[in-house]
């Protein structure tokens, strides 16, 4: 298994402001997701993080809502942009140990609410 | 598409009953793979299993066994003798082969009555 962490695990944020949440996992891995969990719903995919170039986001986010950098093999970053009270939800990291494996591990997750 | 259906919203069970927690999927891939993760109150997301579309060999791990049949396309959750700490909410998943993205169903939770 892969052991992950994120920062900060929770938060409270006003409304138009920027959150940061790190990602960092104890070994390399190719490919890391970003998730959203909005209260009492299912897990929904944000975007997928490649080391080395642009995430690819899924239908109904973008890059300027929610930029996101992977700067290397064992870290990525998700902003929450401009925030408004929609965006509280928990927002996940996880990684794939790599083709071969799809054991898909997630990180404890960020609890973030806008006010 | 790929889609997961979890029809049960919430099932309630007396403890040491069996509970059995229904998943349905689409897709067009003849690769895909299928998970099954828990979720206790404490929020993090626990993997449970992973099949691939060309085993459909049953499996059984302590108290959990999972049934998955292609011709139904369904992947079915048994929990034996169920236990307060099963309490939780169950999510199943598929991820196709053409890329390595995690569709979620909108889970079940259940809850395990002492």
């Amino acid at each position: 298994s892969a052991v992950i962490s994120q920062k900060p695990s929770r938060d409270i944020c006003q409304r138009g402001t920027s959150l940061t949440i790190q990602c960092q996992v104890d070994s390399q891995v190719t490919m890391m997701f970003w998730y959203r969990q909005q209260p009492g719903q299912s897990l929904t995919l944000i975007a997928t993080a490649n080391q080395g170039s642009e995430a690819t986001y899924e239908s109904g986010f973008v890059i300027d809502k929610f930029p996101i950098s992977r700067p290397n093999l064992t870290f990525s970053t998700l902003t929450v942009s401009n925030m408004s009270p929609e965006d509280s939800s928990i927002y996940l990291c996880s990684v794939d140990k790599g083709r071969g494996s799809y054991e898909q591990y997630f990180g404890p997750g960020t609890r973030l609410t806008v006010t | 598409a790929q889609k997961v259906t979890q029809a049960q919203t919430e099932i309630s069970v007396v403890e040491k009953e069996d509970v059995t927690l229904d998943c349905v999927y689409e897709t067009r891939d003849t690769t895909y793979y299928l998970f099954w993760y828990k979720q206790p109150p404490s929020g993090e997301l626990v993997f449970l299993i992973r099949r691939n579309s060309f085993d459909e060999q049953n499996e059984i791990s302590g108290r959990y066994s999972w049934n998955f049949q292609k011709s139904t396309s369904s992947f079915n959750f048994t929990i034996t003798a169920s236990q307060v700490v099963d309490s939780a909410v169950y999510f199943c998943a598929l991820s196709e082969d053409r890329d390595d993205k995690i569709i979620f169903g909108k889970g079940t939770r259940l809850h395990i009555l002492p």
